[in-house]
């Protein structure tokens, strides 16, 4: 119940295109959202965060939607450019803000 | 703003010697601070939660007399490893909160390599 799923595990795309991940939960008092993106040999960067509250968030080319009947969440990178190449991490939290992550997705972008 | 910083930021050290990996808010006073640990292409593992003054909450699993943690300001925690072993090698990050906010600010993590 504590598990957050996340997929797909790694994902190739073009420069401009539109990668999608997805990510589940179960536990439905998980009340905060954020995803993450990290670099290699870098700490986890906040990307965009959200509550159940809405069903999208947008900021800049990062957009969350958001499914809360189906507990599901995906991040899409719009106009995406090679500099996005990295490992994206989605989190859930409780109130508590103890988070869940994912077990992360490896995005590259090509040029 | 909301920055967390993380020393050092590599550590190489021989089998059964400690080492400590300090965490620092530079600029908020963090009610709690997180300590994960990461392996190579793996997800955040959360070892342990800590709130100043107060003793860590560690995860199952997580042997509290080998992750040392002290958590004795408002912006500093610190995570010791004790007689480390080869197998202690991992990318160790910090994470500072807020009370009554849920995101947690991440520090930039701390290498570390058991000989």
């Amino acid at each position: 119940q504590q598990q957050v799923k996340q997929s797909p595990q790694s994902l190739i795309v073009q420069k401009g295109g539109i990668p999608i991940i997805n990510c589940a939960y179960e536990n439905t008092a998980f009340d905060y959202f954020p995803w993450y993106q990290q670099f290699p040999g870098k700490g986890p960067a906040l990307l965009i965060a959200i509550r159940p509250d809405v069903s999208e968030k947008k900021e800049g080319r990062f957009t969350i939607s958001f499914n809360k009947s189906a507990k599901q969440f995906s991040l899409h990178i719009m106009d995406s450019q090679p500099g996005d190449s990295a490992t994206y991490f989605c989190a859930a939290s409780a109130g508590t803000y103890k988070y869940i992550f994912g077990t992360g997705t490896r995005l590259k972008v090509l040029a | 703003g909301a920055v967390v910083s993380q020393h050092p930021s590599w550590v190489i050290c021989k089998s059964g010697t400690s080492v400590k990996i300090e965490c620092r808010s530079l600029d908020f006073q963090a009610t709690t601070m997180f300590w994960y640990r990461q392996f190579p292409k793996q997800s955040l593992m959360l070892m342990a939660t800590s709130n100043e003054g107060s003793k860590a909450t560690y995860e199952q699993g997580v042997e509290k007399d080998k992750f040392l943690i002290n958590h004795a300001s408002l912006t500093l925690s610190t995570l010791t490893v004790t007689s480390a072993h080869p197998e202690d090698s991992s990318f160790y990050i910090c994470s500072a909160g807020l009370a009554g906010l849920n995101e947690q600010f991440f520090g930039p993590g701390t290498r570390l390599t058991v000989l």
